[in-house]
């Protein structure tokens, strides 16, 4: 298995411009999560979804912030327009129901934005 | 807001040395999870403990869970260069179908050569 794929690795842009992440969870697997980490405030949970309904999107930090997940392989996290407050490492990653190993979580090698 | 607190913040030791990373949670848990993540990397799980089990081990990993205390610690033996990593303890709650986990702020291992 592939694991958790996310795209791009790394993103610079400028404030005021639309930036997509994206990521594709590991087959089978019914729950996705979007991660933001930074220095200041450590891994905080954005939104997360199962079975590609989100759950619970009360960590978007604003209505800047937007997430889809239109089938179980793909979801994307899209902020417009951004700000250089936004910039920080952002993962995604993924988890299937297991009596073994409950809510164990897969994380994807995360995307680096940088907002100038 | 996190529920885990990881202490210390900072840890750096000597090649061989053990090394002893803790976490305090807030409230009831089912299980309780310690992640890795290398530099530049996602985080990786290492080993889970449930809230009926005391102790845990594996390889060289040791966790123990105080659930009176509300408190969990991870052991690496024999540490290695490769240690070197940032160490997160995330717990689940009751009722929640193990989704999702709080995590806390991280330890920060340097395992020095």
């Amino acid at each position: 298995d592939a694991g958790v794929i996310q795209s791009p690795r790394h993103e610079v842009t400028e404030m005021g411009q639309e930036v997509t992440l994206r990521c594709k969870p590991i087959s089978g697997h019914d729950y996705l999560f979007w991660y933001r980490q930074t220095m200041m405030r450590g891994l905080e949970l954005l939104i997360y979804f199962n079975n590609n309904v989100p759950i619970d999107d009360s960590g978007m930090p604003e209505d800047r912030f937007s997430a889809k997940m239109p089938n179980a392989s793909f979801s994307t996290l899209k902020i417009q327009p951004s700000e250089p407050r936004d910039s920080a490492v952002y993962f995604c990653a993924s988890s299937s129901p297991r009596y073994d190993r409950p809510g164990e979580q897969f994380f994807g090698p995360g995307t680096r934005l940088t907002v100038l | 807001s996190q529920q885990g607190e990881e202490d210390p913040q900072a840890l750096s030791i000597q090649e061989g040395e053990n090394a002893t990373m803790n976490c305090s949670y807030k409230t009831s848990i089912n299980n309780l999870q310690w992640y890795r993540q290398n530099s530049g990397r996602g985080l990786v799980h290492l080993i889970l403990i449930r809230s009926n089990e005391r102790e845990k081990h594996s390889g060289r990993l040791r966790v123990t869970l105080d659930t009176s205390k509300k408190s969990s610690s991870l052991l690496i033996t024999a540490s290695r260069a490769a240690d070197t990593a940032s160490y997160f303890c995330a717990t689940a709650v009751p009722n929640s179908g193990n989704t999702p986990l709080v995590f806390g702020k991280g330890t920060r291992l340097s395992v020095i050569a």
